[in-house]
């Protein structure tokens, strides 16, 4: 089924470590996105990404990074992480062409 | 730099009430605008883009350019409207820009 996946969906974790959040989608988009959210409020886009080999950072900086080999795939990683990354994490994707954005159900990550 | 605006972090309706959802945009050129909609528990989801112009689960939304508005509408609510709904918009080549977000709560 063509969908947008986030793994895992929650994590909790200690300062200091390198933590990877996956993101995988099916449908075949070339665009993909990162935002990070807090409860209740606006979502920023911390990174995109328009093809294989191509990321920008976005609007909310961020010590995050991010890498697009292979066209599903758009893993976030953060090498050390401190309580100030504790947050939600939502990868989307959009087709060529099209500016509607599909949404994964999201990370949640805490840094304790 | 593109901004929504939507002044309500919370709007709370009687069933059967109308609803009308505040956003405004602020973009010099051409923007496309949308809604999205979080129910409990599940993922964001588009609820309806100005381009298509159409009518989803009883919900329209009209551009005004004038007002750079984009208000999300509903004339009689209904419980399972009860949701948190984000106004969006973009112009040019990057991403989504999202408002901050209006939670519906729509009583019985």
């Amino acid at each position: 089924e063509a969908d947008i996946y986030q793994t895992p969906r929650y994590l909790v974790i200690g300062t200091g470590k390198k933590i990877t959040l996956e993101c995988s989608q099916t449908m075949g988009h070339d665009k993909m996105y990162w935002y990070q959210q807090d409860p209740g409020m606006e979502l920023h886009l911390i990174h995109y990404s328009y093809g294989v080999n191509s990321t920008e950072k976005g609007d909310l900086s961020s010590e995050s990074t991010v890498s697009r080999i292979r066209t599903e795939h758009f893993p976030l990683t953060l090498e050390s992480a401190r309580p100030s990354h504790t947050s939600q994490y939502l990868c989307a994707s959009s087709p060529r062409g099209e500016n509607e954005q599909y949404f994964g159900p999201g990370t949640r990550l805490t840094v304790t | 730099a593109q901004r929504v605006t939507q002044p309500e972090k919370l709007l709370s309706v009687f069933k059967g009430a109308p609803v009308e959802l505040k956003c405004n945009y602020s973009y010099s050129g051409s923007p496309e605008l949308f809604w999205y909609v979080q129910y409990s528990r599940q993922r964001l989801q588009l609820l309806l883009r100005h381009i298509s112009r159409e009518s989803i689960k009883g919900f329209t939304a009209d551009l005004n350019k004038g007002e750079t508005s984009f208000h999300l509408k509903k004339p009689f609510a209904q419980e399972e409207d009860s949701a948190m709904y984000y106004c969006a918009s973009i112009g040019g080549r990057r991403a989504l820009t999202f408002g901050s977000g209006t939670r519906l709560q729509v009583q019985p």
